[in-house]
């Protein structure tokens, strides 16, 4: 069945460095979704990208859906301590108008003030 | 409601009990979701219910596991016989089905098998 793998699984960084996580599909996705789960919270939405190769920003995140839309990559900028958290991509596919979201691994971000 | 509500959020059973973790989603929302997620591990896709279509089951871990949407709002996942493995968060999201539409989740249930 469908795949979607993170890496890496976790990050340490000083408070001030770059953060990547990356996103692979085993399958073309019909479009993809990041999230970010706070510690001891739910996932909350941040974003999607629906066309190949599209870039979002929002502050100092930046998003990217890759060219054959199977892979993905989230990029923090400067990262700060409120950056905590495990940020989950979800590929999503259709099928007969219905939409499913199969959820990454995960990346669990710890940032060292 | 405002937003996604599941009860109980906390759940602690004995081994070999049925369990009813129930989840009330957005109003109008057609798409509901259930996952699973372990201490420390990523979103375990069990379940999805859209409209009036049959549910895409092909997540459930065993035949113990079973979930019904009720009117097409209201739904509530049964885990008959508990094993400690079940030992978990259970998540429920709704979407509206459309694409796009980000998945809002409620606060979760922890159920803990003793």
């Amino acid at each position: 069945g469908q795949q979607v793998m993170q890496i890496p699984q976790y990050q340490h960084v000083q408070e001030g460095e770059d953060f990547t996580t990356y996103c692979n599909s085993s399958t073309t996705l019909s479009n993809i979704q990041w999230y970010k789960q706070r510690p001891g919270g739910h996932p909350v939405f941040l974003i999607q990208l629906v066309k190949s190769g599209e870039v979002k920003k929002q502050k100092r995140l930046t998003f990217q859906f890759g060219e054959a839309k199977k892979n993905s990559s989230l990029h923090i900028t400067a990262t700060q301590t409120t950056d905590v958290g495990t940020y989950f991509c979800a590929g999503g596919t259709t099928t007969s108008g219905t939409y499913k979201y199969i959820f990454g691994t995960g990346t669990r971000l710890k940032v060292l003030a | 409601g405002a937003g996604v509500s599941q009860s109980p959020s906390n759940k602690v059973t004995e081994k070999g009990k049925d369990v009813e973790l129930r989840c009330d989603p957005i109003s109008g929302h057609t798409a509901l979701y259930w996952y699973r997620q372990s201490l420390g591990q990523g979103l375990e896709f069990l379940i999805y219910f859209q409209g009036n279509s049959a549910p895409d089951k092909s997540g459930l871990p065993s035949d113990r596991f079973s979930a019904e949407r009720t009117g097409g709002s209201v739904s509530t996942l049964t885990i008959q016989r508990t094993q400690q493995e079940d030992s978990a968060v259970y998540l429920c999201a709704s979407s509206l089905n459309r694409e796009g539409s980000p998945l809002h989740f409620g606060n979760g249930t922890r159920l803990a098998v003793t």
